[in-house]
């Protein structure tokens, strides 16, 4: 099992292009998240979803869309990069339900807007 | 907004020593977990405690949850140079709550273990 994989691992872009991130899970689970971090300030949620088909805004939303069209894919976008929006992204996945459940995290990617 | 606050920020020690990071939140929670990440990588599960729990083992790993202060432990024995990584704590709301499947995480404490 490759477990949770992120698509790319590093990118710069240039302020006001766009992207798309790529999480991908092999483990079934309803729930996937993705999450930013920047130095100091932890792991902060920006849009989450709770099956195929659906998803909600976290903490973080402005300047980022997702979709779930398939289980095991979650895909961040980012319309109009700016250098706000420079830091580390994070996909994580955990098994549905109202229970006390672990995430499990990719390795990360670095994007960079300048 | 952050739940969980650890301390300290950062902590240094020589292997063998034991490290010890706590965790402090504000509101109810369901469930608190500690993740570690080494550098450059992504977060790595290392434990879970319910609400109606004390205290937990898990190898060189002791986790202590006090409700009433809203505070938990962290505590590695015998630590080694591989432990050498940030540590993050993360709360899990009421599971009657909305987005109770959510986790909220806090900033972390950077633990250096000198060979």
């Amino acid at each position: 099992n490759a477990g949770v994989t992120q698509t790319p691992k590093f990118r710069v872009l240039k302020t006001g292009q766009s992207m798309t991130l790529l999480c991908a899970q092999d483990m079934n689970h309803e729930y996937m998240y993705w999450y930013r971090q920047d130095p100091g300030m932890g792991l902060r949620l920006i849009h989450y979803s709770v099956g195929e088909g659906t998803t909600a805004k976290g903490e973080v939303p402005d300047g980022y869309n997702v979709s779930r069209l398939k289980k095991q894919n979650f895909l961040l976008g980012l319309e109009s990069a700016a250098p706000s929006q420079t830091s580390v992204y994070f996909c994580a996945s955990s098994p549905a339900g109202q229970g006390a459940y672990e995430q499990y995290f990719g390795p990360g990617t670095r994007l960079t807007v300048t | 907004s952050q739940q969980g606050e650890e301390d300290p920020q950062a902590l240094s020690i020589q292997e063998g020593e034991n490290a010890t990071m706590n965790c402090s939140y504000k509101t109810s929670i369901n469930n608190l977990q500690w993740y570690r990440q080494n550098s450059g990588r992504g977060l790595v599960h290392l434990i879970l405690i319910r609400s109606n729990e004390r205290e937990k083992h898990s190898g060189r790993l002791r986790v202590t949850l006090d409700t009433s202060k809203k505070s938990s432990s962290l505590l590695i024995t015998a630590s080694r140079a591989a432990d050498t990584a940030s540590y993050f704590c993360a709360t899990g709301p009421p599971r009657s709550g909305a987005g109770s499947y959510q986790l909220t995480f806090g900033k972390g404490t950077k633990l250096s273990v000198i060979p």
